[in-house]
């Protein structure tokens, strides 16, 4: 299957400072997506980006598929930026579509 | 619109004991996942499906079974637990350009 792999794994920052975490992916993919999960556990959504650039206020995402990497940028960071970032590609197998997470980013940001 | 629903939230189970956590979802999504994580890893799939009568298996299947006899529900079936199923479960419902997650099952085997 395809492998996906995050980094860095822990990455600790100063309120106010910019980051960039990245996502390398081992074949082909359908889609790309960003998600946060925040310290309470919660899932949530941020970008999906199968290929290109998109922003939402501070964060925005880059999708290289022809290199097989996508970057998500934080600017300005917040101490409710924290938790953990997850990369997942969705990739075609057997007539339907897995979605696979990599180990993700545990992100602190201190105040 | 109250997205997906996962239940219970959290359960303690003995070895050996079987249980089935419940996904429902009100979103009329045809794609639905099952996932596990553990303590400071990324999320495992376990089992998806692209539609009711239509499942198949993920990274980590072993352990669990499920059945999608319905768009709304997805259930996941743990029929022997053991200590290896510890984990976090949650259930997603997903659409190219959305994911819907539940709150996620809590599981502990003693």
């Amino acid at each position: 299957g395809i492998q996906v792999e995050q980094s860095p794994p822990d990455l600790i920052l100063q309120e106010g400072a910019n980051s960039t975490l990245r996502c390398n992916f081992s074949d082909s993919v359908n889609n790309l997506q960003w998600f946060h999960q925040n310290p309470w556990g919660q899932l949530i959504n941020l970008f999906y980006i199968p290929s290109g650039t998109k922003q939402n206020g501070r964060l925005s995402a880059t999708t290289v598929a022809t290199e097989r990497y996508s970057l998500l940028y934080i600017s300005s960071s917040q101490t409710t930026d924290s938790g953990v970032y997850f990369c997942a590609v969705a990739y075609p197998e057997g007539g339907s579509e897995k979605l696979v997470f990599g180990k993700g980013t545990k992100l602190t940001v201190n105040p | 619109n109250a997205g997906v629903t996962q239940t219970p939230k959290f359960r303690i189970l003995k070895i050996g004991q079987s249980m089935t956590l419940q996904c429902t979802q009100d979103m009329n999504h045809n794609y639905m996942y099952w996932y596990r994580q553990d303590p400071g890893m990324g999320l495992k799939l376990i089992y998806y499906s692209v539609g009711a009568g239509i499942t198949d298996k993920g990274e980590v299947p072993n352990g669990y079974n499920v059945s999608r006899s319905t768009t709304e529900d997805f259930p996941l079936r743990l029929e022997l637990a053991a200590p290896s199923q510890t984990s976090v479960y949650f259930c997603a419902s997903i659409l190219p350009g959305e994911a819907f997650f539940g709150q996620g099952t809590r599981l502990t085997v003693v």
